[in-house]
């Protein structure tokens, strides 16, 4: 069973420091990695993606991989309020016919006035 | 949500009713997934489709069926629903070769 796994939290982050969220993925063939947020009664939104091992950084968003270990991050810098939201991580099944992506359970961030 | 329409957004039907989902899609991708969302559960794939007339099982499919007759749209049918199947149901899009889905809306139905 290909699996994807997250701290279901609540983690709680004071205003304006460094939100880590992590995930773990069981499938050594997958190639591609993603991280979605979606706030409440909302639909998922893509907010990175990332496919090579090492850092990649959009704004105040950084992802990180490391494939030996299959364990994928996120660190939000500067975290707003606006940031509150559950984030899903998600990884392709690989081998798979059409683009099939496997998600974590989500992580609920809450970030504290 | 841009490009990509679900409707209803909301029902309430009864147990052994037939009900139809349809996800409409602008972005001529080639494919189209049905999931749910339930809590503790996260999202679960129950079909896809990797183009018009071609669709497969998912994780959870028992209970449903799909159809595409057209690029855009992927209908998804509980035959005769049941309360286990009150979810919000997501439709998503990707296009080859990237793996990156972009999703609808919702769905969210409930079973009485």
């Amino acid at each position: 069973q290909k699996e994807v796994e997250q701290n279901s939290g609540p983690l709680s982050v004071p205003e304006g420091a460094i939100a880590s969220l992590n995930c773990t993925y069981s499938d050594r063939g997958s190639q591609s990695f993603f991280w979605y947020r979606q706030y409440s009664g909302k639909s998922p939104e893509l907010i990175m993606f990332i496919y090579s091992n090492g850092d990649k950084e959009d704004g105040r968003f950084t992802a990180q991989l490391n494939k030996a270990s299959q364990y994928v991050s996120l660190l939000i810098r500067d975290s707003q309020p606006s940031d509150s939201a559950t984030y899903l991580c998600a990884v392709n099944e690989a081998y798979s016919s059409a683009s099939k992506i496997i998600f974590g359970s989500g992580t609920r961030l809450s970030i504290r006035p | 949500d841009a490009g990509i329409t679900q409707s209803p957004r909301h029902k309430v039907t009864e147990t052994g009713t037939p009900v139809t989902l349809r996800c409409h899609q602008t972005e001529n991708h080639r494919y189209m997934y049905w999931y749910r969302q339930d809590p503790g559960h996260g999202l679960r794939l129950i079909h896809y489709s990797y183009g018009v007339k071609d669709t497969d099982k998912g994780e959870v499919s028992d209970g449903y069926s799909v159809s595409r007759s057209k690029t855009e749209d992927f209908l998804l049918t509980l035959e005769s629903a049941t309360s286990s199947q009150t979810s919000v149901y997501f439709c998503a899009i990707s296009e080859p070769p990237g793996h990156e889905q972009y999703f609808g809306p919702g769905t969210r139905l409930t079973v009485t």
